[in-house]
């Protein structure tokens, strides 16, 4: 597969437990933040999706979280499953285009 | 089936021999852009088309052209290829630019040697 992300930092979790990524944005302006997961040799794939007026949302086994004053967003994973393993990365709107946080690889551990 | 569509998947070429990659979405999104992804580095804007006949530079254009003639299409282009462009290209498209979901491509795996 590619190898899309030789440096980023890993973590790992036992299959079963919950899962929180980080992320940290940069513009106070930004309005419209989205969760991408990468496996690998694929394109990123929309996970979830949150808009600035709400500071949590929850989809199927997954729940974004949005700390506005400290700029942080963060992705929790319930009940990690060996699918899950991949690289996420957190996007940011800035104007008309998107910003894209470096990544964290999500291994599961059976 | 909702796809963006990238071709060829792998390429390998020779510096200075001009290429295009070819990006199609069946979203009808207004906008499209092209990525490239290095490792420690992320993915970074190369071009962005906000509707047919309107693009503009992203974050490192330098050694890449685009054109947006039809909605559907928006090919990369490689004049003249150089081995610092060697890398994981992606192409995305969204109803409206940063304000809507970007669905992306498969990726296109480019080495110039």
């Amino acid at each position: 597969g590619e190898s899309v992300g030789l440096h980023l930092p890993t973590l790992s979790v036992q299959e079963g437990d919950n899962s929180i990524i980080n992320c940290a944005y940069s513009n106070s302006a930004s309005d419209y933040f989205i969760w991408y997961k990468q496996e690998s040799g694929k394109g990123p794939q929309f996970i979830i999706d949150i808009r600035s007026n709400m500071d949590k949302r929850q989809g199927q086994r997954v729940t974004v979280l949005l700390n506005k004053t400290v700029k942080h967003l963060s992705l929790q994973i319930a009940a990690t499953q060996p699918g899950d393993s991949a690289v996420y990365f957190c996007a940011e709107n800035y104007g008309q285009n998107f910003v894209f946080g470096p990544g964290t690889r999500l291994s599961v551990l059976p | 089936e909702a796809q963006v569509t990238q071709n060829p998947r792998y390429l390998i070429t020779v510096t200075g021999k001009k290429l295009t990659v070819t990006c199609s979405q069946n979203m009808n999104h207004e906008y499209m852009s092209w990525y490239r992804q290095d490792p420690g580095l992320g993915l970074r804007q190369i071009y962005y088309s906000m509707n047919v006949e309107v693009t503009d530079k992203g974050d490192v254009p330098e050694g890449y052209k685009v054109s947006r003639k039809e909605k559907r299409n928006f090919p990369l282009i490689l004049e003249s290829p150089s081995p610092n462009q060697t890398s994981l290209y992606f192409c995305a498209s969204s109803f409206h630019g940063g304000a809507t979901e970007a669905f992306f491509g498969q990726g296109t795996r480019l080495t110039v040697v």
